[in-house]
């Protein structure tokens, strides 16, 4: 199985930031790697798909880039409906993997 | 409005079966792969299973292969996650999410699973 592994774990923002965090896949997935965002107590949301393709009725703030092994979603400017936890998955082969997550907290 | 709508979940003893069942409602059913992910108690996610559009493809996460088997019923517009010999480690909120280019852009709300003597 592909392992994805997120960096950092967790860290501390404030509203008005640009945050990156990092996802690494253990073998190259192309393009195919999603980002999603978690709320407590909520279903997951897709941010963004395909690497960098920003699904319908995520604001602009949020960008992903990356092929192969490394990729990044950044929040340009953090909003305090921002605060939550972020994972990455693979979808390039089965079984598809998330990486650990990456929880924003509020400075 | 897409909607997904897990039930099924509820506590079970060590090396029983549960079935859980995803209704979909807001878009065309047949057309799209579906998912089963799973979220133990204070952890992440962890992909479990998906099935293809017409069911003719399904694949497992290998802790769960010869014990779980995912099925649908295009014509019910549903979902199922039969579990068998469920162990504690199974524990965890089950969510249904629909495909979209492989990744999943809507989900349900969960149901939660735990298994406990």
């Amino acid at each position: 199985a592909i392992r994805m592994t997120q960096s950092p774990s967790s860290f501390s923002a404030s509203t008005g930031d640009r945050v990156t965090i990092t996802c690494r896949a253990s073998q190259g997935i192309s393009s195919y790697l999603a980002w999603y965002q978690q709320k407590p107590g909520k279903a997951p949301k897709l941010l963004i798909y395909a690497a960098s393709t920003l699904q319908s009725g995520v604001p602009s703030r949020f960008n992903g880039s990356g092929s192969g092994t490394d990729f990044t979603l950044t929040i340009s400017c953090l909003q305090s409906e921002d605060f939550a936890t972020y994972y990455c998955q693979q979808y390039y082969s089965y079984p598809r993997t998330f990486g650990q997550g990456t929880k924003v907290e509020i400075k | 409005e897409v909607q997904l709508v897990e039930s099924g979940g509820g506590l079970v003893q060590p090396g029983g079966s549960l079935r859980l069942s995803c209704v979909a409602s807001g878009f065309t059913f047949s057309t799209y792969s579906l998912s089963w992910v799973r979220q133990a108690p204070g952890k992440g996610l962890e992909w479990v299973t998906n099935i293809k559009q017409d069911g003719s493809e399904k694949n497992y996460v290998d802790s769960v292969k010869g014990r779980f088997t995912i099925s649908r019923d295009n014509a019910k517009n549903s979902l199922y996650l039969q579990m068998n010999s469920l162990r504690a480690e199974d524990t965890a909120v089950y969510y249904c999410a629909k495909d979209h280019y492989g990744a999943s852009d809507y989900w349900g709300l969960g149901t939660l699973v735990t298994v406990s003597s």
